[in-house]
């Protein structure tokens, strides 16, 4: 079945380091592909979305690319900030109206 | 310019006694959905509806039940909540059920049973 699976955390990292979560997924078909943030006690915001196989979303300077031949979408930023930290969540969406999340990664930035 | 809302955001009841959650949207979106989420767990999806069109994950346990009197508002109605079900309650909406329309959350409402 549909699947995502998401490096596992937590990650701890200082202020302006580069920032990776990797992220694959498992698919019948071609799945939109999207990345969520969670901060503390608060909802999930849409951070980034991609739709078709080499689209690049971007977006609070975090980018990730849909790759098909490796069904990835592995989440980037150059330089994190203190307000980075948060939960991120990698998900698809495939043929219906269900979203398939992955674990989370939970990502601390310390000062 | 809160566009999915989520009332109270936080709510403590007693073990059984019933407890409704609301959410409305001013995006006049046709999907809603229900999520449970526990922590440090990924959201898990409930229910939704399509327009006036309900439809109930295979898994979602009796005691969660849900309501959708227009397009703007759904309830989720726990009838006998048990300590298990204490939990974050996210509310979702999309435009439609195409994959490439992406959800939009509000910030949830944490339940606590005491």
């Amino acid at each position: 079945g549909d699947s995502v699976t998401q490096m596992e955390g937590p990650v701890t990292l200082s202020e302006e380091a580069f920032l990776t979560i990797n992220c694959t997924y498992t698919a019948t078909g071609y799945p939109s592909l999207f990345w969520y943030v969670q901060y503390p006690g608060e909802g999930l915001q849409l951070l980034l979305k991609a739709t078709k196989a080499d689209d690049k979303g971007s977006n609070k300077g975090f980018e990730a690319t849909y790759r098909k031949e490796t069904t990835s979408f592995h989440l980037e930023k150059g330089s994190v900030q203190v307000s980075d930290s948060a939960v991120y969540f990698c998900a698809q969406r495939a043929h219906d109206y269900k979203l398939s999340f992955g674990a989370g990664t939970t990502v601390t930035v310390r000062a | 310019d809160a566009m999915v809302i989520q009332n109270p955001r936080y709510q403590v009841t007693q073990f059984g006694k019933p407890v409704t959650l609301s959410c409305s949207q001013t995006l006049n979106h046709n999907v809603m959905y229900w999520y449970q989420q526990k922590s440090s767990q990924a959201p898990k999806l409930l229910f939704h509806y399509y327009d006036k069109d309900f439809n109930n994950e295979a898994d979602t346990p009796d005691n969660f039940q849900s309501r959708r009197p227009n397009t703007s508002f759904c309830f989720l109605d726990i009838r006998s909540p048990g300590l298990g079900d204490a939990a974050m309650y996210l509310c979702a909406t999309s435009r439609d059920d195409k994959s490439n329309q992406p959800q939009h959350f509000g910030d949830g409402t944490r339940l606590s049973i005491l």
